[in-house]
């Protein structure tokens, strides 16, 4: 069965650091990639997917993921963090149509 | 554009008692889902439609879970009777989904739901 795994339970960063979120899936053939972000009271939104094509995907707010097919990792960043980053990440792979997801990494960005 | 629409955002009933939740998707979207996330984890997929047909429901406990989607367009989830172990935030989203091409699940508010 697929499944996903996020490392990083909680990450506490100063605003201006840089930020990096592991994400590690486990299934052989081919996947689509997402990562969602759910701000304090908000609903679950896109960041950004991977389909096909350039491995360095680009989202919404400065955010960019890579996939590495031989690492199985499709790891979230952004170089500099603000106040508003502060959410939930929660990454999800698609193996057919169904979305699995990671259990999510908490963000908090001091200011 | 309107996006997905649930209601209500939170319910508390007792053990035992029905509840029901509803979900209006985004206009067009002809593929309708139900996720269920328990506190400090991922949503994980109940049901699927695509138009008015479940087409993956093998998650979805038939016990005491039931859900419709009539006329293709909205939908309701059912817990009957509820169990303590069923508080958690109950996620409805949609997607276009032409011809099973995955495509991006856009998720409404949630409904919260707590069983004392």
């Amino acid at each position: 069965a697929q499944s996903v795994s996020q490392h990083n339970h909680h990450v506490i960063l100063s605003e201006a650091a840089s930020l990096e979120l592991g994400c590690n899936y486990s299934y052989g053939g081919t996947v689509n990639l997402f990562w969602y972000v759910q701000y304090p009271g908000q609903h679950l939104q896109l960041l950004l997917k991977y389909f096909s094509g350039d491995p360095l995907v680009k989202g919404i707010k400065g955010f960019e993921a890579e996939f590495i097919k031989s690492k199985f990792s499709f790891n979230l960043r952004k170089p500099s963090v603000q106040w508003s980053d502060t959410a939930e990440y929660f990454c999800a792979v698609t193996a057919g149509t169904a979305l699995i997801f990671g259990k999510g990494t908490t963000l908090s960005v001091s200011s | 554009e309107a996006g997905v629409v649930q209601s209500p955002r939170y319910k508390i009933i007792e053990k035992k008692q029905p509840v029901a939740f509803w979900c209006n998707p985004i206009s067009g979207h002809n593929t309708l889902y139900w996720y269920r996330q328990n506190l400090g984890q991922g949503p994980e997929l109940l049901i699927r439609y695509e138009n008015e047909e479940a087409v993956d429901d093998s998650q979805l406990p038939k016990d005491r879970f039931s859900a419709e989607r009539l006329k293709g367009v909205d939908s309701t989830l059912k817990i009957q009777p509820a169990e303590l172990g069923d508080s958690a935030v109950y996620l409805c989203a949609s997607s276009l989904d032409p011809s099973g091409r995955v495509e991006t699940q856009y998720f409404g508010p949630g409904t919260r739901l707590l069983v004392l």
